[in-house]
């Protein structure tokens, strides 16, 4: 597999647990909001985005939620499954075209 | 299928041997870019490309090169690898606007020795 992860901090859960990963951005300025999910071997999968004029937003089975006021993205996963487990990245579009600053990311470990 | 195609997959070569790392979209995408992946940095963007002949320095661009010669393909070229260029790369496309998501290729693993 490949070697990005190995310096990450890591989330363990349980099957079936709902899992919360989160991410502080740093720039108010940033507008758009996306999380992405990454198995070992592939490249970043969109998962969900979210825009500044929003605080919560749903998806199949992933909410993000987002508080401006303290520049905090959290992506939460319900009854998470073993497919879940990769690094998860949050990104924020800083303005222009999809200029994404990445986070460092955080792996996900889900236990049976 | 929708996809951002990376080729080689893999790729060991020598300091100051000149490579081409490929990346062709066949989504119609306007924008395009360049990131690499180091571990506990996430990714960031080397390069990235508007429209054809339209390209800009993303935040990690010495050492690297890129041309938009077709709206459809955005080789990266490394004209003297060195090994602190040793890493994970991506190349990713994204629809025209301000706020769509981008689609990533599977990325290319460089080892410079």
């Amino acid at each position: 597999g490949e070697s990005v992860g190995l310096h990450l901090p890591t989330l363990s859960v349980q099957e079936g647990d709902n899992s919360i990963i989160n991410c502080a951005y740093s720039n108010s300025a940033s507008d758009y909001f996306i999380w992405y999910k990454q198995e070992s071997g592939k490249g970043p999968q969109f998962i969900i985005d979210i825009r500044s004029n929003m605080d919560k937003r749903q998806g199949q089975r992933v909410t993000v939620l987002l508080n401006k006021t303290v520049k905090h993205l959290s992506l939460q996963i319900a009854a998470t499954q073993p497919g879940d487990s990769a690094v998860y990245f949050c990104a924020e579009n800083r303005g222009g075209y999809n200029k994404l600053i990445f986070g460092a990311g955080t792996r996900l470990a889900v236990h049976p | 299928e929708a996809q951002v195609t990376q080729n080689p997959r893999y790729l060991i070569t020598v300091t100051g041997k000149k490579l081409t790392v490929t990346c062709s979209q066949n989504m119609n995408h306007e924008y395009m870019s360049w990131y690499r992946q180091d571990p506990g940095l996430g990714l960031r963007q080397i390069y990235y490309s508007m429209n054809v002949e339209v390209t800009d320095k993303g935040d990690v661009p010495e050492g690297y090169k890129v041309s938009r010669k077709e709206k459809r393909n955005f080789p990266l070229i490394l004209e003297s690898p060195s090994p602190n260029q040793t890493s994970l790369y991506f190349c990713a496309s994204s629809d025209k606007g301000k706020d769509t998501e981008a689609f990533f290729g599977q990325g290319t693993r460089l080892t410079v020795v």
